[in-house]
């Protein structure tokens, strides 16, 4: 039973490129949540989604963030025109319903240059 | 005012000694603690959650909860080399609604000394 998987798991972009983040959920498991993590900072709540809907998306910057939770396939964090104050450790977590009991994948250290 | 704060640390306790992690948080109307562990370079763990004020035990660890005072600690009994790591206390306000969505402190970092 694959745990929630992220890839890649260290993406490089120079400034002003697009980066994109994909996360699978845990099997069984319809609730996704973005968060990211600065260096000796905690986790910050991004956004939430379920399948084919954005619940919550209080946390993501109005610019340059979007995500996604297709019917079929990853959930993917978009990130255009990259920053270097992008440079984060981003990670996804999945639920089976809306109970708080995150499981988190390992994560997608991102360095801008 | 953070809105759930932790010590940085790091604290170090010796092998076999009782470590002691403490949270406070802002919102009074919070229900829902957690306390994760996140290995260097790795994704937080769920060890333990608690709802209720008090303590629950599960193991060697034991969370408590006092909601008057708005704090949430986590006690590591017999602590393990492998016991070092970071513990985020993370916290469902009010205002996550009926979803998973957490506030986290920025964690402690225990180092366990053999």
């Amino acid at each position: 039973n694959a745990g929630v998987m992220q890839n890649p798991r260290h993406l490089v972009r120079r400034r002003g490129q697009e980066a994109r983040l994909r996360c699978s959920p845990m099997k069984g498991h319809s609730h996704v949540y973005w968060y990211r993590q600065l260096p000796e900072e905690g986790l910050k709540f991004m956004v939430y989604l379920q399948k084919e809907n954005i619940i919550d998306e209080s946390g993501m910057p109005k610019e340059r963030f979007s995500a996604e939770f297709p019917k079929e396939g990853p959930s993917i964090l978009r990130i255009q025109q990259v920053v270097r104050g992008d440079s984060a450790a981003y990670f996804c977590a999945s639920s089976p319903d809306r109970a708080e009991k995150l499981f988190f994948g390992s994560g997608t250290q991102l360095s801008v240059l | 005012q953070k809105e759930v704060e932790q010590n940085s640390g790091p604290l170090s306790v010796p092998e076999g000694a009782i470590a002691s992690l403490n949270c406070t948080y802002s919102d009074r109307g919070s229900q829902s603690f957690f306390w994760y562990r996140q290995y260097s370079g790795k994704s937080p763990e769920l060890i333990m959650f608690i709802y209720s004020n008090g303590d629950k035990e599960d193991g060697r660890f034991t969370a408590q909860l006092n909601k008057a005072s708005q704090y949430v600690s986590l006690l590591i009994r017999d602590s393990q080399p492998s016991d070092s790591a970071t513990y985020l206390c993370a916290v469902k306000t009010p205002g996550s609604g009926n979803t998973g969505k957490l506030i986290f402190g920025q964690g402690t970092t225990l180092q366990v000394k053999p």
